[in-house]
């Protein structure tokens, strides 16, 4: 059972660096998310996608970028890396938009920005 | 906008101890869904329950419950007879606008 498999498990990234993390489900959900999770401050939403072809901005989308070529993979961008987007990242898939059925969570992929 | 407060930041309690996690959101939506997560020290969040705002009844799951009051919003997390694996942070949520807004979770900590 795969679930949601992110990737790497952990970076260590130069400011200035771009970077994609990745995120595949095999459980055909339509819907699509990425979280950063900060000491203090929760999970706050980055992107989203509700189904393959389209995506939308969270709270805090400065400095990502997502595309959703398939169902399956939702892989974020950071173009230029800075420090403050040192954190730990979260894929999310549920079967259709939030709120419908549960959100499914990745193992998190934790970034450090140097 | 969507927010929700989990006022309690951190919580010990001595195993076997009953603890109430308290969960309090905000909402414009008349239909929305609420939901809780368990962080364990390895990482992943696992989902727990959801319930929508429709549904009032109180759920019991084993030895987790759950008290909705939709008349002062509040989503309350009760552990009966806590054990060591209860040690997480614990995250309550609130669906809109494609999102799930989260607070900012609740570390419990057992202690045997």
């Amino acid at each position: 059972i795969a679930g949601i498999t992110q990737a790497p498990t952990s970076q260590i990234l130069a400011a200035g660096r771009r970077m994609t993390l990745r995120c595949t489900q095999d459980m055909r959900h339509n819907a699509m998310y990425w979280y950063r999770q900060d000491l203090g401050l929760g999970l706050r939403l980055i992107h989203y996608s509700n189904t393959a072809g389209t995506t939308g901005k969270g709270e805090v989308p400065d400095g990502y970028s997502v595309s959703r070529a398939n169902t399956d993979d939702f892989p974020l961008t950071l173009a230029s890396a800075v420090p403050s987007q040192t954190s730990v990242y979260f894929c999310a898939s549920s079967r259709t938009g939030t709120g419908l059925t549960e959100a499914f969570f990745g193992q998190g992929t934790r970034l450090t920005v140097v | 906008a969507q927010k929700v407060t989990q006022a309690q930041t951190e919580i010990s309690v001595v195993e076997k101890e009953d603890v109430t996690l308290d969960c309090v959101y905000e909402t414009r939506d008349t239909t929305y869904y609420l939901f809780w997560y368990k962080q364990p020290p390895s990482g992943e969040l696992v989902f727990l329950i959801r319930r929508n705002s429709f549904d009032e009844q109180n759920e019991i799951s084993g030895r987790y419950s759950w008290n909705f009051q939709k008349s002062t919003s509040s989503f309350n997390f009760t552990i009966t007879a806590s054990q060591v694996v209860d040690s997480a942070v614990y995250f309550c949520a609130v669906t809109g606008a494609n999102n799930l807004f989260f607070g900012t979770g609740t570390r419990l900590t057992v202690i045997p």
